[in-house]
């Protein structure tokens, strides 16, 4: 089955704990990015990666990084978190990305509570 | 820069009557437009797009949309609301010069038993 897969679901950590969101796409597909969701301001793209070692910056980078080491995997990385950053974390995936007008897929999401 | 208006946060809707769902856009150049829809504690699901042709897209679920160039708005549409169609749908268009989604505010539907 076609899908992105990421983990973990759901996880509460403490401010400054390093951590990682694993995002795998079993889709062989090109483009990969990671979104967050809060209320009233919909998805805002933090990060996405053209293919592999190729990533770029989105709306809200600030605080984040990503690797792009494989094609199949997009890492998020919170190397020190702040509570601002408490959010639900979407990866998604892409043939080529929405440029040329392929849909996005995403994966189910994952709640980050930072305290 | 690029702009998409979801101007309802709530559609309430009995079933088995029509809903639509209301989306804008402002963005330069041909518009791609999207919708999506997320279930409780779900990701998001693609609905349907337009990026050129027929200005009434069919997608999944029987849902559909039509582009309104003049008007520049996307809205969905289903002929009979299902208690299953209740969700939180999100409007994106393809942002201006770059590879990316902007995503509108949301709009929850709840259809009513």
């Amino acid at each position: 089955e076609a899908q992105v897969t990421q983990n973990p679901r759901y996880l509460i950590t403490v401010t400054g704990k390093k951590l990682t969101v694993t995002c795998s796409q079993n889709m062989n597909h090109e483009y990969m990015s990671w979104y967050r969701q809060d209320p009233g301001l919909g998805l805002r793209q933090i990060y996405y990666s053209m293919n592999v070692e190729v990533t770029d910056k989105g709306d809200v980078p600030e605080g984040y990084k990503v690797s792009r080491k494989e094609k199949r995997n997009f890492p998020l990385i919170l190397e020190s978190p702040s509570p601002n950053q408490t959010s639900l974390y979407f990866c998604a995936s892409s043939l080529t990305g929405v440029l040329s007008g392929n849909t996005i897929y995403f994966g189910e999401g994952s709640w980050l509570t930072v305290v | 820069a690029q702009s998409v208006a979801q101007p309802e946060d709530q559609v309430n809707v009995a079933e088995g009557n029509p809903l639509t769902v209301k989306c804008t856009y402002s963005v330069s150049g041909n518009p791609y437009l999207f919708w999506y829809v997320q279930y409780p504690n779900r990701g998001l699901q693609f609905l349907l797009k337009y990026i050129t042709g027929d200005n009434l897209v069919k997608g999944s679920y029987g849902f559909e949309a039509e582009f309104n160039k003049s008007q520049t708005s996307f809205h969905l549409k289903k002929p009979s609301a299902l208690v299953s169609d209740s969700a939180l749908y999100f409007c994106a268009v393809r942002a201006t010069g770059a590879n990316n989604l902007f995503f509108g505010t949301g709009t929850r539907l709840t259809v009513i038993p």
